[in-house]
C-alpha cells in the first residue's frame, strides 16, 4: 500500500530558529502534498496543498512567508517553520495523493513541534 | 457548504457493543467520503472509504452507511475492542485530488 514517510517525528527548538520537516512518498508518486496543523483534541487545519513543481496554495490566514513548502519531485515535500516562536509549537502531519485510480490520501506519522 | 458536521464529539462504549458516529454535509460536489483513525501522536490512518453510488460499505467490524438524499454518512464499528480507543474523523472531497474537508472528530473509548 502507498506508505508516507515524515521526519522528525518530534523536534525542539529555540526560538527564532528554523525548522524544517519532511515528507515522503515511499512509493507512490505524490503529485499533490497537503500540510496540516492539529492542536490537541481538535481537529487536523490544512495549511497549504503544494503540486509538484508549482508553488503552494496558502489557506487563508496561514503566513506563506512563515511557513515555507517546497515540493521539488513527485517524493518529497518539506516545509520549513521559519523564525519560529512558541506559538508554532503544534502537530504537523502531512498528507499526499498521487495519480491512483482511487486517489486516496495518505497521511504522514506527523511531527511534534516545541518551541523553547 | 465546505463544512462536515460530526457528531457526538466523544462516545464511552462498552467493549462488545457498537459505535456509531455520524457525519453530514453540505456540498453537493463532495464524492468521496473516508473515515481515519488517529491514535495520540500518529497521523491518521484511513480505515474505510465510499462513495456516493453506494448505500452501505463493510469492512471487517467496521461499517460505513451513507445517505445521499440526506448529505449524511456514519460509521458503525460493530463489537468494539479497547483497541479501538482513538479518535475518529470523517472527511469529504470532491473527485480529482482536491483537498478533504474534516470532521471535528469523536474520541472514543471502549471500556472492558
Amino acid at each position: 500500500g502507498a506508505v508516507v514517510s515524515q521526519h522528525p517525528s518530534w523536534v525542539i527548538c529555540k526560538s527564532g530558529t528554523s525548522v524544517k520537516i519532511e515528507c515522503r512518498s515511499l512509493d507512490f508518486q505524490a503529485t499533490t502534498m497537503f500540510w496540516y496543523r492539529q492542536f490537541p483534541k481538535q481537529s487536523l487545519m490544512l495549511m497549504a496543498t503544494s503540486n509538484e513543481g508549482s508553488k503552494a496554495t496558502y489557506e487563508q490566514g496561514v503566513e506563506k512567508d512563515k511557513f515555507l513548502i517546497n515540493h521539488a519531485s513527485l517524493t518529497l515535500s518539506t516545509l520549513t517553520v521559519t523564525s519560529a516562536h512558541p506559538e508554532d509549537s503544534s502537530f504537523y502531519i502531512c498528507s499526499a495523493s498521487g495519480r491512483t485510480s482511487n486517489y486516496g490520501y495518505t497521511f504522514g506519522s506527523g511531527t511534534r513541534l516545541t518551541v523553547v | 457548504q465546505q463544512q462536515v458536521k460530526q457528531s457526538p464529539q466523544s462516545l464511552i462504549v462498552q467493549k462488545g457493543g457498537i459505535s456509531i458516529i455520524n457525519c453530514a454535509y453540505e456540498n453537493t460536489a463532495f464524492d468521496y467520503f473516508p473515515w481515519y483513525q488517529q491514535f495520540p501522536g500518529k497521523g491518521p490512518a484511513l480505515l474505510i472509504a465510499i462513495r456516493p453510488d453506494v448505500s452501505e460499505k463493510k469492512e471487517g467490524r467496521f461499517t460505513i452507511s451513507f445517505n445521499k438524499s440526506a448529505k449524511q454518512f456514519s460509521l458503525h464499528i460493530m463489537d468494539s475492542q479497547p483497541g479501538d480507543s482513538a479518535t475518529y474523523f470523517c472527511a469529504a472531497t470532491a473527485r480529482g485530488g482536491n483537498k478533504l474537508t474534516f470532521g471535528t472528530g469523536t474520541q472514543l473509548k471502549v471500556e472492558l
